[in-house]
């Protein structure tokens, strides 16, 4: 079965400084990976999806990228600010369509001012 | 852009008894809702996956007999935790794809956290 990693349970950075989160998966390469950002006693909400047919996505502050060679995603917050903090999810499509999304643990950034 | 609605956000309830929780599309019709579990500082895990006019399909290790999952309607799911246990403790999160009805975004509820006692 699909795992997904996501290597750090939490990540410490200063304001204006660049946030890199890392998404690696172990099985089969999805059709496309998405990003999620959970606030606590929040529901998810979607920040940005990329195909495996696209090497990187953009979203003002936000980008993306995804190397199927080495089942990896990256997702960086530029210009951090202290709002940003929250846990960033990275969501596979389980393989099949119309099926739903399997996340990972999530990355806990902390933006300190 | 598309609206899911959860209710209600927080409940408390002793050991033994129902609780039903809502999930509701405000401004679209899903046809396949999911509901996810998670516990604290672990990823969402998938319970079931929940489709209009008929039985939910779940996932390995989730009792469906105790997680009773209704989609009677195209913009309406409901979970109820029966004879809810300590250990059914956890945040609960409903979610249903988007107007376009394909699952490559998911809209979420903004959970509700059960606290049995």
């Amino acid at each position: 079965s699909q795992k997904i990693e996501q290597n750090s349970e939490a990540l410490n950075i200063q304001e204006g400084k660049t946030a890199t989160l890392t998404c690696n998966y172990t099985n089969y390469s999805p059709a496309y990976l998405q990003w999620y950002r959970q606030d606590p006693g929040r529901g998810p909400v979607f920040l940005l999806l990329i195909r495996e047919n696209e090497k990187e996505k953009r979203k003002e502050r936000l980008k993306v990228t995804f190397d199927t060679t080495l089942k990896q995603s990256l997702f960086h917050i530029t210009a951090s600010q202290p709002a940003d903090s929250a846990t960033y999810l990275c969501a596979l499509d389980m393989g099949q369509a119309g099926t739903a999304l399997i996340f990972g643990k999530g990355t806990t950034l902390s933006v300190s001012s | 852009g598309a609206v899911v609605s959860q209710h209600p956000s927080w409940v408390i309830c002793k050991s033994g008894t129902s609780v039903k929780i809502e999930c509701r599309s405000l401004d679209f019709q899903a046809t396949t809702m999911f509901w996810y579990r998670q516990f604290p500082k672990q990823s969402l895990m998938l319970m079931a996956t929940s489709n209009e006019g008929s039985k939910a399909t779940y996932e390995q290790g989730v009792e469906k007999d105790k997680f009773l999952i209704n989609h009677a309607s195209l913009t309406l799911s409901t979970l109820t935790v029966t004879s809810a246990h300590p250990e059914d403790s956890s945040f609960y999160i409903c979610s249903a794809s988007g107007p376009r009805a394909t699952n490559e975004k998911l809209f979420f509820g903004s959970g509700t956290q059960l606290s049995v006692l």
